[in-house]
C-alpha cells in the first residue's frame, strides 16, 4: 500500500472551509483514496472515497489531481463538532503482503 | 442494519494474563480487520481475516493471534499480557478484503493492563 503523509495538526475557526492535503507519491494504478474521521474513544468513520478528479458527498469533497500523487479533503463551513483526527488511506485490491497503514492522521482543532 | 459490535467494551487485566476480544461484523460482511490504537503509535494494523482465513498480518509479536468463524465473527487473543498492550483495540468489517473497500469500525475495546 502507498505510504501517505499528512500534516500532524491544523487549527481553523467555525464557519471556515478546511482543506487537508495528503501526499501519496507512490500510489498505484488501482489504488483508491479513502478518508476517515475519528473522535476520541471511538472507531474511525468513513468520510469519502475517490479515484480521480472530484468526489462530493453530503459532508465533504475530495479533490484528486491528474497525477493522483496527492489528494485534498475539503470540509465546508466547519463546526466545533468537526474537531477530530482525519486519516488518509490509499489502497487497492490487496495483495497478500499488503498491510493497511493508517498513519498518524491530521488532528483538526476547530476554534469558536 | 446493525453496526459492528465489539465485546467487552472495557477490560482490566494484569501482566501475564491472557485476554480474548470479540467482534461481530455487519451482516453480510466477510472481512474483519483488527487494529491497536495507542497515543504514541497511533492506529496500527494487527491482522485481517476473510472467509475464516488470515489474509494479512501486521508487525506484532506472536502473542497476538486471531481467528474468524464461519459466521464471520472474529476473536483476537493476546497472551502473556504486557503493560504496553494497554490500548484501544478496534475491529473493522468490510464486504471484501479491505484495500479499496470501505471499512466500518466498531466502538473498540479499551484494555488496561496493570
Amino acid at each position: 500500500l502507498a505510504k501517505t503523509t499528512q500534516p500532524i495538526s491544523m487549527d481553523s475557526y467555525e464557519g471556515q472551509e478546511v482543506n487537508i492535503t495528503c501526499s501519496h507519491n507512490n500510489i498505484a494504478t488501482n489504488d483508491y483514496i479513502t478518508w476517515y474521521q475519528q473522535f476520541p474513544s471511538q472507531g474511525p468513520r468513513f468520510i469519502i472515497q475517490g479515484y480521480k478528479t472530484k468526489v462530493t458527498n453530503e459532508v465533504a469533497s475530495l479533490f484528486i489531481p491528474a497525477d493522483r500523487k496527492s489528494s485534498t479533503l475539503s470540509l465546508p463551513r466547519v463546526s466545533l463538532s468537526d474537531t477530530a483526527v482525519y486519516y488518509c488511506l490509499v489502497g487497492g485490491r490487496m495483495n497478500r503482503d499488503d498491510k493497511i497503514i493508517f498513519g498518524k492522521g491530521t488532528r483538526l482543532h476547530i476554534l469558536p | 442494519k446493525a453496526g459492528v459490535t465489539q465485546t467487552p467494551r472495557y477490560l482490566i487485566k494484569t501482566r501475564g494474563q491472557q485476554v480474548t476480544l470479540s467482534c461481530s461484523p455487519i451482516s453480510g460482511h466477510r472481512s474483519v480487520s483488527w487494529y491497536q490504537q495507542t497515543p504514541g503509535q497511533g492506529l496500527q494494523f494487527l491482522f485481517e481475516y476473510f472467509s475464516e482465513t488470515q489474509r494479512n498480518k501486521g508487525n506484532f509479536p506472536g502473542r497476538f493471534s486471531g481467528r474468524q468463524f464461519s459466521n464471520s465473527r472474529s476473536e483476537m487473543n493476546v497472551s502473556t499480557l504486557e503493560l504496553g498492550d494497554s490500548a484501544l483495540y478496534l475491529c473493522a468489517s468490510s464486504l471484501r478484503p479491505s484495500g479499496e473497500e470501505t471499512q466500518y469500525f466498531g466502538p473498540g475495546t479499551r484494555l488496561l493492563v496493570l
